[in-house]
């Protein structure tokens, strides 16, 4: 089945830890999306990449940092310079690049901070 | 101001109530506009699209209002199944970003 796989579905981050979150898609699809979404929040844009090699910030990319050397996988890492991680992290993804193609999420990360 | 709004709600609405929600959003020159729903502490999935002409599926029809800049969910003859958080999104300013409003909440009482 085609879809998006994000792993793993909850993490814990120690003080000063770096983490991985991985997502990978069978969709064919070119761009990539990471998203944050806080309690009571609206999903918040942290990178996106609108093809392989390249990725641009989103809204709140400060502690955080991606790459995409496949077209299938755009890991994202939450840095320790990220103070207040705790949130549920979705990745999405879309045929191309452009606000008019629909976006389709995984499943999500939850991250906690022990 | 912020570039999508939604009252959070809750609706708390009767089984084969009609309830409608709307979302207001500040860039006037926004041309993509969609629904998606999410359930509790699941991924968002898409609902509708919405389109300047208006469109309808099934139960729920989405309308788009560019004069007033706001788009509305209409549900009819509301479900059990139908309770979740329905999130407005359009495009921002910066047009290769959407914009997630924080959801309305819908529960949907026996």
């Amino acid at each position: 089945d085609g879809g998006i796989t994000q792993s793993p579905k909850y993490l814990f981050r120690k003080e000063g830890q770096n983490v991985t979150l991985s997502c990978e898609q069978n969709l064919n699809h070119d761009a990539m999306y990471w998203y944050r979404q806080d309690p009571g929040q609206g999903l918040r844009l942290i990178y996106y990449s609108q093809i392989v090699n390249d990725f641009q910030k989103g809204d709140i990319a400060e502690g955080y940092s991606v790459s995409r050397e496949k077209k299938e996988s755009f890991p994202l890492t939450v840095t320790s310079a990220q103070k207040n991680p705790t949130a549920f992290y979705l990745c999405a993804s879309s045929i191309r690049p452009g606000t008019k193609n629909i976006q389709y999420f995984g499943a999500g990360t939850r991250l906690s901070v022990l | 101001r912020k570039e999508v709004e939604q009252d959070p709600g809750p609706f708390n609405v009767p089984e084969g109530a009609t309830v409608a929600f709307n979302c207001t959003y500040s860039n006037s020159a926004s041309q993509s506009f969609f629904w998606y729903r999410q359930d509790c502490r699941k991924e968002p999935k898409l609902l509708m699209s919405v389109y300047s002409s208006g469109n309808e599926d099934g139960r729920f029809t989405a309308q788009l209002n560019r004069a007033s800049q706001y788009i509305s969910l209409l549900i009819r003859d509301s479900k059990l199944s139908d309770s979740a958080t329905y999130l407005c999104v359009v495009n921002g300013r910066n047009t290769g970003k959407l914009i997630f409003g924080q959801g309305t909440t819908l529960q949907v009482k026996p």
